[in-house]
C-alpha cells in the first residue's frame, strides 16, 4: 500500500532564510507526487506536482521540489521564505489508476520568525 | 475558475445525532471527494464519487453515508455522532478522477460533538 511520511511535524525558519520540508513516500513503481498548502481556516491548495520526467518541479510562489527515486523522497524547497508562507504543508502520493485518490502525510507546520 | 462551497462552516451536534454536511462545486468536475482532517493529522478519504449517483468507499467510510444526486453536489452524513468528536471535513473535486489531476478543496466544515 502507498504511504507518505513527513518526518518533521513543525519547522521554524526566519524570514528570508531558505527552507526544506521533507517527504518520504512508499509506493511500488513511479508515483504521482504532490505538495499542497493549507492556510489558516482554508482548504488545501496545490503548490506543485510531479509527473514522471524532470525530477525538479517548479511550483507557485517560488517553491520547488525534487523527486528522488533512489531515496523515495520528494522534498520541498524555497530559497527565501516570506511571512505569508506561514501555513501547513502536506505531501501526497497518488496511484496511476483512474481514481485520483490521494494518500496524504500528516503535514508540517511552518512557522516564520520575523 | 471555480469554487467549492461547503455548508455549514461550523456544525455542533449531540452524541448519537445524525448530521449532514453539504458541498457544491461549479467547476463542472466529474469526481468529488470527502476527506476527514483530524488535528495534527493528514487527510483521510471517507467517500468519493466519479459521477452522478456513483459512490465509492474510502478508507474511513464506517459511520458515514454519502449522496451524489447531482453532478454539482455531494453530501456527507454522519450516521451517529460520537461524543467529544472534533474534526474538519473537507470536500474536494477533480476533473475526471485520474491520478495526476489536481484536487480543488473547499474551506471545510468544523464538527464538534458535545
Amino acid at each position: 500500500a502507498q504511504s507518505v511520511t513527513q518526518p518533521d511535524a513543525r519547522v521554524t525558519v526566519s524570514e528570508g532564510a531558505s527552507l526544506q520540508l521533507r517527504c518520504k513516500y512508499s509506493y511500488f513503481g513511479t508515483p504521482y507526487l504532490f505538495w499542497y498548502v493549507q492556510y489558516p481556516r482554508q482548504g488545501l491548495q496545490l503548490l506543485l506536482k510531479y509527473y514522471p520526467g524532470d525530477p525538479v518541479v517548479q511550483g507557485v510562489n517560488g517553491f520547488e521540489a525534487e523527486f528522488s527515486k533512489s531515496n523515495s523522497s520528494f522534498h520541498l524547497r524555497k530559497a527565501s521564505v516570506h511571512w505569508s508562507d506561514w501555513a501547513v504543508y502536506f505531501c501526497a502520493v497518488s496511484m496511476k489508476t483512474n481514481t485520483g485518490k490521494l494518500t496524504f502525510g500528516d503535514g508540517t507546520v511552518l512557522t516564520v520568525k520575523p | 475558475g471555480g469554487i467549492i462551497t461547503q455548508t455549514p462552516k461550523f456544525l455542533i451536534g449531540q452524541e448519537g445525532q445524525k448530521l449532514t454536511l453539504k458541498c457544491q462545486q461549479n467547476f463542472n468536475h466529474d469526481t468529488m471527494y470527502w476527506y476527514r482532517q483530524d488535528s495534527g493529522k493528514g487527510l483521510r478519504l471517507i467517500y468519493y464519487s466519479i459521477t452522478e449517483n456513483d459512490l465509492q468507499k474510502g478508507d474511513l467510510s464506517e459511520g458515514y453515508d454519502a449522496s451524489r444526486e447531482k453532478k454539482s453536489s455531494f453530501s456527507l452524513t454522519v450516521t451517529s455522532a460520537q461524543k467529544n468528536e472534533m474534526a474538519v471535513f473537507l470536500c474536494a473535486s477533480s476533473r475526471q478522477g485520474w491520478g495526476a489531476e489536481t484536487l480543488y478543496f473547499g474551506s471545510g466544515t468544523r464538527l464538534t460533538v458535545l
